[in-house]
């Protein structure tokens, strides 16, 4: 298995730009979370979902950022407009059946400039 | 991935010798605890978990320990190796929900 898939690895962009991060989940797991990492606030968990469903999206900042999981094999985390504070490095991470680990993507790093 | 906080603890330890990771919780009804490593540049890896009902698990080179009258948590590395260099974290998942709240990491740096 190829684990969780998150694209793009690297994303430079402009205040004011939309930005979309994807990600592949681990095939089978029924659990996708969203998670945050900055320097100052360490890893933060935005949203999860359970089989597709959003569950939990109290800890997205504010309404410029959305998620999606259109199916189970795929979700966007969408920030528009973007803004400086914005730069961190966005980990996608899935699980089974909750009450176990989540398996981590490799990130991506946004800078926003 | 930027696993650096400007206030993150730092633990050195000689190559060879035994590490202790410690962690504080904060919720009383979590029940699940797992630590991750972060190597830099990656997302964190699962190193070993342990349910609410047990005090201790054993992994190979590591074990986890687990106080809830203090909500506290630790692990430990035997034998530490360079390749044990990272950030470690410690999360809890909140009985009832999947969510996962993670502790603000512990640097290990092993000295050759």
């Amino acid at each position: 298995d190829a684990g969780v898939i998150q694209s793009p690895r690297h994303e430079v962009t402009e205040m004011g730009q939309e930005v979309t991060l994807r990600c592949k989940p681990i095939s089978g797991h029924d659990y996708l979370f969203w998670y945050r990492q900055t320097m100052m606030r360490g890893l933060e968990l935005l949203i999860y979902f359970n089989n597709n469903v959003p569950i939990d999206d109290s800890g997205m900042p504010e309404d410029r950022f959305s998620a999606k999981m259109p199916n189970a094999s795929f979700s966007t985390l969408k920030i528009q407009p973007s803004e400086p504070r914005d730069s961190a490095v966005y980990f996608c991470a899935s699980g089974y059946g909750g009450g176990t680990e989540a398996f981590f993507g490799q990130g991506t790093r946004l800078t926003v400039v | 991935g930027e696993s650096v906080g400007l206030h993150l603890p730092t633990l050195s330890v000689q190559e060879g010798d035994n590490s202790i990771i410690n962690c504080a919780y904060s919720n009383s009804a979590s029940d699940y605890f797992i630590w991750y490593k972060q190597e830099s540049g990656k997302g964190p890896q699962f190193i070993i978990d342990i349910r609410s009902n047990m005090d201790k698990r054993q992994g190979q080179r590591v074990t986890v320990l687990l106080n809830k009258t203090v909500k506290h948590l630790s692990l430990q590395i035997a034998a530490t190796q360079p390749g044990d260099s990272a950030v470690y974290f410690c999360a809890e998942n909140i009985s009832g929900t999947y969510k996962y709240i993670f502790g603000t990491g512990t640097r290990l740096k092993v000295l050759a």
